[in-house]
């Protein structure tokens, strides 16, 4: 089972430019999550989405977009990238918004 | 507005021995409290998780306590494995999050298990 893909793994990008982290989910999750990790911190969340073309806004959205066209992918949008966007991003799905949140492994970005 | 505060950031124990980890939260309208393992260079792992209707489970040598009153709830880890050696996160619903599913995390706790 695949679970939760994100691509890519590590990213470097310079400032000002724009990039999209991709995420999968192949469990038939209504439910999907961005998250920002950074040194020592728990998670925060950026977006979210109940279902195929219903987003909103977490605790930490500006400087983002998503998008949700399927149940099963949802990207996150870095439209003009900015040092303090430097962290790891993680994805979660869930099938409910009451059921445990299954996560991908990051994508690491650096933004110089 | 919304608090998970955890404690302590790191722990090292012994081999063998209990590891506890205690987390607050400031909502008290949360009603679901999951825990997370992370280790390194991948994502979280949900080991356990309780409900606000349960004050405790348990799953093996793992064990959540919840306090609805106090508004805390701890991780017991006994006979601790050098395996169990991770970041631990908890975490806590968010006011009126019951349908979506929104998670607000501690800081993390880095345990060390010392064979």
């Amino acid at each position: 089972n695949a679970g939760v893909t994100q691509t890519p793994k590590f990213r470097i990008l310079k400032i000002g430019q724009s990039m999209t982290l991709q995420c999968a989910q192949d469990m038939n999750h209504n439910y999907m999550y961005w998250y920002r990790q950074d040194p020592g911190m728990g998670l925060k969340l950026i977006y979210y989405s109940v279902g195929a073309g219903i987003t909103d806004k977490g605790e930490v959205p500006n400087g983002y977009n998503v998008s949700r066209s399927t149940t099963e992918d949802f990207p996150l949008r870095l439209e003009l990238a900015a040092p303090s966007q430097t962290s790891v991003y993680f994805c979660a799905s869930s099938y409910q918004g009451s059921q445990p949140q299954h996560f991908g492994d990051g994508t690491r970005l650096s933004i110089l | 507005g919304e608090n998970v505060e955890q404690h302590p950031s790191t722990l090292s124990v012994q081999e063998g021995d209990s590891a506890v980890i205690k987390c607050t939260y400031s909502d008290s309208a949360s009603n679901y409290f999951p825990w997370y393992k992370q280790e390194l260079g991948k994502g979280p792992q949900l080991i356990i998780d309780i409900r606000s209707n349960v004050g405790e489970k348990k799953d093996q040598r793992i064990a959540v306590t919840l306090n609805k009153t106090a508004k805390h709830f701890s991780l017991h880890i006994t006979e601790t494995q050098p395996e169990d050696s991770a970041v631990y996160f908890c975490a806590a619903t968010s006011h009126g999050s019951s349908n979506t599913g929104k998670l607000i995390f501690g800081q993390g706790t880095t345990l060390q298990v010392k064979p």
